[in-house]
């Protein structure tokens, strides 16, 4: 059981590239969700989906894409890469429901944008 | 927007010390989460709390969840050097599946 797979694991770019995050999961849930990680700010969320076609803007979407064909993938794709996207991005996936469902989180891709 | 205050962001103990992490915030939440974080990992569920006044243990581990649903704590005791690592609080207002979280406590334990 793979849980939640985020491809590629680090990445360097430059400034203007377009680019995009994977991630998969195994688990059948519904709602997927992309994160940034960066120093002193915790988790801010980027984009979310409730379910294949369903997505919705979090915190910080600005520059980023996300379509949700499939309940298995959720891509995050950058348009024109700007040194501000530098960070660490992670995808979770959780089952729909009530009472805090618990998120499971892939490993993260570290990118770096030049 | 909703936030979420966690503090304090650093915490430097030794082993066999207590601590408390805490995590504050002017709006009301469903549920709140705590997770912990290793380097080069993401974040794994330490406990939900969904109750107002809610209390959980895991071992040395002690959560509380405000009677009004808009702050947590964490509490350690005898902490260990296994117990090092990034400690964030996350707070989901409607079932949504939305996370907020806050800025996380990073905790290092010395033998």
């Amino acid at each position: 059981n793979a849980g939640v797979t985020q491809t590629p694991k680090f990445q360097v770019l430059k400034t203007g590239q377009s680019m995009t995050l994977q991630c998969a999961q195994d688990m059948n849930h519904e709602y997927m969700s992309w994160y940034r990680q960066d120093p002193g700010m915790g988790l801010r969320l980027i984009h979310y989906s409730v379910g294949a076609g369903i997505t919705d803007q979090g915190e910080v979407p600005n520059g980023y894409n996300v379509s949700r064909s499939t309940t298995e993938d959720f891509p995050l794709r950058l348009l024109s890469a700007a040194p501000s996207q530098t960070s660490v991005y992670f995808c979770a996936s959780s089952q729909r429901g009530t009472g805090g469902q618990p998120q499971h989180f892939g490993d993260g891709t570290r990118l770096s944008i030049l | 927007t909703q936030l979420l205050e966690q503090s304090p962001q650093f915490l430097s103990i030794q082993e066999g010390e207590n601590l408390t992490v805490y995590c504050n915030s002017s709006s009301v939440f469903s549920s709140l989460q705590w997770y912990r974080q290793e380097p080069g990992e993401g974040p794994v569920l330490l406990v939900t709390v969904v109750t107002g006044g809610e209390v959980k243990k895991l071992k040395r581990l002690t959560f509380q969840f405000g009677d009004a649903r808009k702050d947590s704590s964490l509490h350690i005791t005898a902490a260990q050097p296994g117990d090092t690592g990034l400690y964030l609080c996350a707070g989901d207002s409607g079932n949504t599946g939305k996370l907020i979280f806050g800025q996380g406590t990073t905790l290092q334990v010395k033998p």
